[in-house]
């Protein structure tokens, strides 16, 4: 069964810092990978996916994420933090071999930006 | 463009009642999905439509949870008898076909049941 895991309940950054919020995976075939943002009061935003090609991602807000397939990994990075990057970010899977369209989530992490 | 919508963004029920959940997904996007979150949780998937195929229902956690889908157009998410541990956020996402990547994501309806 595929499964998501974000060790990391909350990452604490001070802004212009660079930032890391990390995600693991367990999947049985070559897996999709996505981050989402959920800001307070709002629904999740997809912030970018990892199907194929090259490993390092490029998404929205200048957020990237590097797959690792070795390491079974797909952390989410930032060069320079901002205040505004503070909210509750979200890994999911989804394993396209078992035919089954939903996402699996990771617990959360939630990012906080201090000034 | 309108994004997907959810209705009511709020609900507060008495243990036992019956509560029905209401999800507009994007113009056009044939997929829908229901998730739950609970506080402190990630998201759990409930249920997938895609179009006028069978649903998958492998995420629905009990009989009292179903939901309906009109074409490809509004959804419901019913929970009948409801428990205090249904309490949750109930988050509907949609996508353009079943093979498109991004889910996007409504606003979603915050269940509390006393």
């Amino acid at each position: 069964a595929q499964s998501v895991a974000q060790p990391e309940d909350q990452v604490n950054v001070a802004e212009g810092n660079p930032l890391t919020v990390k995600c693991t995976y367990s999947v049985s075939g070559n897996p999709y990978l996505f981050w989402y943002v959920q800001y307070p009061n709002r629904g999740l935003q997809f912030l970018l996916k990892y199907i194929t090609g090259d490993n390092l991602v490029k998404g929205s807000y200048g957020f990237e994420a590097e797959f690792n397939k070795s390491q079974t990994s797909f952390h989410l990075k930032k060069p320079s933090a901002l205040v505004s990057d503070s909210a509750l970010y979200f890994c999911a899977v989804r394993d396209p071999t078992t035919g089954f369209q939903k996402l699996v989530f990771g617990t959360g992490t939630r990012l906080l930006v201090s000034p | 463009g309108a994004g997907v919508s959810q209705s009511p963004s709020n609900k507060v029920t008495e243990k036992g009642k019956d509560v029905e959940l209401r999800c507009d997904p994007i113009s056009g996007h044939t997929a829908l999905y229901w998730y739950r979150q609970r506080l402190g949780q990630g998201l759990e998937f409930l249920i997938y439509f895609q179009g006028n195929s069978a649903p998958d229902k492998s995420g629905l956690p009990s009989d009292r949870f179903s939901a309906e889908r009109t074409g490809e157009s509004v959804s419901t998410l019913t929970i009948q008898r409801t428990q205090q541990e249904d309490s949750a956020v109930y988050l509907c996402a949609s996508s353009l076909t079943e093979t498109s990547y991004e889910q996007y994501f409504g606003p979603g309806t915050r269940l509390t049941v006393t």
